[in-house]
């Protein structure tokens, strides 16, 4: 069984940069979450979806983040304008019965 | 307060002993209790997922949870160096697709051979 895909593994931007990551779950999934881990830190959601509607969003900072599952499959998640404390590591992570796979993530950093 | 507290360690023990790893939590709502193992750059590997109170046990890994003390373990016997890692708590309140894990900050276990 594959696992779960990200890209990039690694980014470097620049504050006030855009920035987007990509997710392809665990196929048949239907369940897909995103979080965000700062080093040091367990890992906090951002934002769950159940097939490619919104279960749970609300530690997402919404002014500057946004999420979407097309299809209910694959899922993108960007950052417009970066700030300094987003530097961090995003997991996405799928799951079917509630206990999450996660993906290798993507490593953040914004100088 | 934060809902979980985690020892954030270090913790390093030689090869063949008992590690003891746990967490805390305030919220009595939690029902679903996790350790996931995250070795360096990887993402967390899911290790162990108990309902409830009581005991489970997967090979050398033990589980124990609690409740009435809002209290859960993980215990490794036999340490070995590929064991290595930071292991993570999660809990959630309700199991199945609309769970939302709240996370420990982690314990960083170094098994010395």
């Amino acid at each position: 069984e594959a696992g779960v895909a990200q890209s990039p593994r690694y980014k470097i931007i620049e504050k006030r940069q855009s920035v987007a990551f990509w997710c392809n779950p665990i196929s048949g999934h239907a369940t897909l979450y995103w979080y965000q881990q700062i080093l040091g830190q367990g890992p906090k959601l951002l934002i769950q979806f159940q097939n490619n509607g919104v279960v749970d969003d609300s530690q997402l900072p919404k002014d500057r983040f946004s999420a979407e599952r097309l299809k209910g499959v694959d899922s993108t998640l960007k950052i417009q304008p970066a700030k300094l404390e987003d530097s961090a590591v995003y997991l996405c992570a799928s799951s079917l019965r509630g206990d999450p796979f996660f993906g290798p993530g993507t490593r953040l950093t914004v100088l | 307060q934060k809902e979980v507290e985690q020892d954030p360690g270090p913790l390093s023990v030689p090869e063949g002993a008992i590690v003891s790893l746990n967490c805390t939590y305030s919220n009595s709502a939690f029902q679903y209790f996790m350790w996931y193992r995250q070795y360096s750059r990887k993402g967390p590997e899911l290790l162990m997922y108990t309902y409830s109170s009581g005991n489970k046990e997967d090979g050398r890994f033990t589980a124990q949870v609690d409740k009435s003390s809002k209290y859960i373990s993980l215990f490794i016997r036999d340490s070995q160096p590929s064991d290595s890692a930071t292991y993570l708590c999660a809990m959630s309140e309700y199991g199945g697709a609309t769970n939302k894990l709240i996370f420990g900050t982690g314990t960083l276990l170094a098994v010395q051979p």
